[in-house]
């Protein structure tokens, strides 16, 4: 039953590599959204997906970061040769439609720290 | 320039006791509004949200909020705050067409509850 899922909760590696995060929507769910909570800081849109398109793109920070959704449910953030300031909590969020009269729902994030 | 602020970063009150949180706008149009509350290691739940109407809305967890046009405040208050209801919370306004990639969140409140 469940809710959105994430995984890895945590991750910790080596600036340099590249990470890929991972966001579970409920079922049935066609809008999909992605955020960074860096520390002290609110949310930071990233990116949302309708289906499988992504009509916004404008808040990923660099061309570091890439994500896709197949199937129209799970989806990838993958952020290539990591920075320390790629360092935060990314926090998925799935809605019923890309419409604010339907509640986001998220999920627990995933925490990147960045060595 | 659009932009959310809650001026306060901490607060600490006692069980039973009173609570307001802040938040102030600066917006071209009257927002869409929302107050979300993030518990250690979760992602984020809505409170509640304002789109038109009645300018005092009703959330869960027994929160409410007030919006005060003409100080571009949506300020978040509760009567009697439980010890569960520490965690943070964050405020956020978007566009009233909606779409929440256009969202703008405010840096958060963390709240403390003493016994």
């Amino acid at each position: 039953g469940a809710g959105v899922s994430q995984s890895p909760s945590n991750k910790v590696t080596e600036k340099g590599k590249d990470v890929e995060l991972r966001c579970d929507p409920i079922s049935g769910h066609t809008a999909l959204y992605w955020y960074r909570q860096s520390l002290g800081q609110g949310l930071e849109f990233l990116i949302y997906f309708q289906g499988n398109s992504a009509p916004d793109k404008s808040g990923l920070p660099s061309d570091r970061f890439s994500a896709e959704r197949t199937g129209g449910s799970v989806s990838t953030l993958t952020i290539q040769r990591t920075q320390q300031e790629d360092s935060a909590v990314y926090l998925c969020a799935s809605s019923l439609d890309f419409n604010s009269n339907q509640p986001q729902h998220f999920g627990d994030g995933t925490r990147l720290s960045i060595l | 320039a659009q932009s959310v602020t809650q001026p306060d970063i901490h607060i600490t009150v006692s069980e039973g006791a009173s609570l307001e949180l802040r938040c102030n706008y600066s917006y071209g149009a009257t927002p869409y509004l929302f107050w979300y509350v993030q518990s250690p290691g979760q992602g984020l739940q809505l409170l509640l949200k304002y789109f038109s109407g009645d300018t005092l809305v009703q959330g869960i967890k027994g929160f409410e909020a007030e919006f005060k046009r003409s100080q571009s405040s949506f300020n978040l208050r509760k009567p009697s705050v439980h010890w569960s209801d520490a965690a943070e919370y964050f405020c956020a306004v978007g566009p009233p067409s909606g779409g929440y990639n256009k969202l703008i969140f405010g840096a958060g409140t963390r709240l403390a509850v003493h016994p």
